[in-house]
């Protein structure tokens, strides 16, 4: 079954950068993108970002431009989202997540998220 | 980018009611809509994509309208269960925007 397992909790100080894991597994790990979604404390979701796992490329929300980097290695089947210049509107929940199967406009498979906190 | 909204914001409603939640795409994105509800502490669930396809496993209780910029998650008979908030997606058009969400409380 297809499974994507994130990094634990992370708590840095503004400024720094934070590193976040997505491990796939129960499936082809180049035949999918990979989404990155957030959520701030009580609010909604907000799209970030997606990675080809297959060839790497990439695109970022516009805001995020510069300052987050995704990377994969097909080696692991893990995908990687940098956020660097932290600062406290950063403090969200992290999800990775993919579609259903090719074509099928909807994430249907979803990391259990990984908590930011940024406070110094 | 594209923008979405959602209304109503809030809904207040008993197990068993008919619940229609809509969202809107400020240009086209033809069927490229997904629903999902979310629970407090938990990651959304996918219910509807492709703006009218059931997700596998999902109660057909759920159902998705719509095409190009109005789209409609109705339940046709409220469950306990279903009382979480509810976003739309659309996957058009980089960067695949959400809808602020819908939260269904118990009246």
């Amino acid at each position: 079954q297809v499974q994507l397992v994130q990094s634990g909790a992370e708590v840095k100080d503004p400024g720094a950068s934070v590193r976040i894991s997505c491990k796939a597994s129960g499936y082809t790990f180049t035949t999918y993108y990979l989404h990155w979604v957030r959520q701030a404390p009580g609010q909604g979701l907000e799209w970030m970002g997606i990675i080809n796992a297959g060839g790497g490329g990439t695109t970022y929300v516009q805001k995020f431009q510069g300052r987050i980097t995704m990377t994969r290695d097909t080696s692991t089947s893990t995908v990687f989202m940098e956020m660097s210049s932290l600062r406290s509107e950063d403090t969200a929940i992290y999800y990775c997540a993919r579609i259903p199967f090719t074509g099928a406009r909807g994430l249907a498979y979803w990391g259990q998220g990984t908590p930011v906190t940024v406070s110094s | 980018d594209i923008q979405m909204t959602q209304s109503p914001s809030f809904l207040s409603a008993s197990v068993g009611d008919r619940v229609t939640i809509t969202c809107r795409a400020s240009q086209g994105i033809s069927g490229n809509l997904a629903w999902y509800h979310q629970k407090p502490g938990k990651a959304p669930n996918l219910l509807i994509y492709d703006a009218s396809t059931l997700q596998s496993g999902v109660p057909s209780r759920f159902s998705g309208s719509g095409s190009g910029t109005d789209f409609t998650l109705t339940i046709s008979s409220l469950q306990p269960g279903d009382f979480a908030t509810y976003y739309c997606q659309q996957l058009d058009t980089y960067p695949f925007t959400f809808g602020p969400g819908t939260k269904v409380d118990i009246k």
